[in-house]
């Protein structure tokens, strides 16, 4: 089966850059998005199909894709960005999410 | 604004059906560009796609293999909802169940969630 992996953790400092990524087997052929999901909360998407990014979600989200691997890019984090980030990509007849990176802004 | 509210029961016990609807507001499950979804998330399992169902001149559904002998996800036009059913379930079926509408590109709105617990 085709999984999608992802650092359980990143930590990051208020103004700083967080880079978080999902790998797959050539997970640069296929459209990724990603998801922040705040405890008690539904999943938000904030980027899709790789480096789109939805109505009202700020610049600073933005996100690549290449080879094996996808990357979703926070710039000057704010404390607010304190969330998971799920990627999530399609296989055939199948959807995939990748196990979550929790971000942490101290 | 798309908008999809969730409702069922909260405890299910094991081997029973677990049944969830979903109401929608702001499109409709007819539409020809989206495809209505349920998907779970456990600790142990994470998110979990659990299948569709959309319409291109005729209604179908697509299902996990994971859970594909025991779902049924179906539209109900007249009240523009569709629905989760999910029998034979055991305790490893205890998730928060979510709602969302995937529109070919992402999985842009989602219900509010329901926690669903499977007693044994």
């Amino acid at each position: 089966s085709y999984d999608l992996t992802q650092t359980p953790s990143v930590s990051v400092s208020p103004g700083q850059t967080a880079s978080i990524t999902c790998s797959g087997d050539k997970l640069g052929n296929r459209y990724v998005s990603w998801y922040q999901q705040k405890p008690g909360q539904s999943p938000v998407v904030v980027v899709y199909q790789d480096d789109k990014r939805p109505s009202g979600i700020p610049e600073r989200f933005s996100g690549s894709s290449s080879g094996n691997t996808a990357t979703l890019t926070i710039s000057a984090t704010q404390e607010m960005d304190e969330a998971d980030y799920f990627c999530q990509a399609w296989d055939t007849n199948n959807v995939l999410f990748g196990g979550g990176t929790k971000l942490t802004v101290l | 604004q798309v908008r999809l509210q969730q409702s069922g029961p909260g405890l299910v016990k094991s081997s029973q059906t677990l049944s969830l609807t979903c109401v929608i507001s702001g499109d409709t499950v007819s539409s020809i560009s989206a495809a209505w979804t349920w998907i779970r998330q456990s600790p142990s399992r994470g998110l979990e796609w659990l299948g569709k169902t959309y319409y291109r001149s005729s209604w179908y559904s697509d299902y996990a293999e994971s859970v594909k002998s025991r779902i049924s996800i179906n539209p109900d036009t007249s009240k523009n909802q569709f629905s989760l059913h999910l029998n034979s379930v055991t305790p490893e079926d205890t998730a928060v169940y979510y709602c969302a509408r995937d529109s070919g590109l992402s999985f842009d709105f989602w219900g509010q969630g329901n926690l669903v617990t499977v007693s044994s």
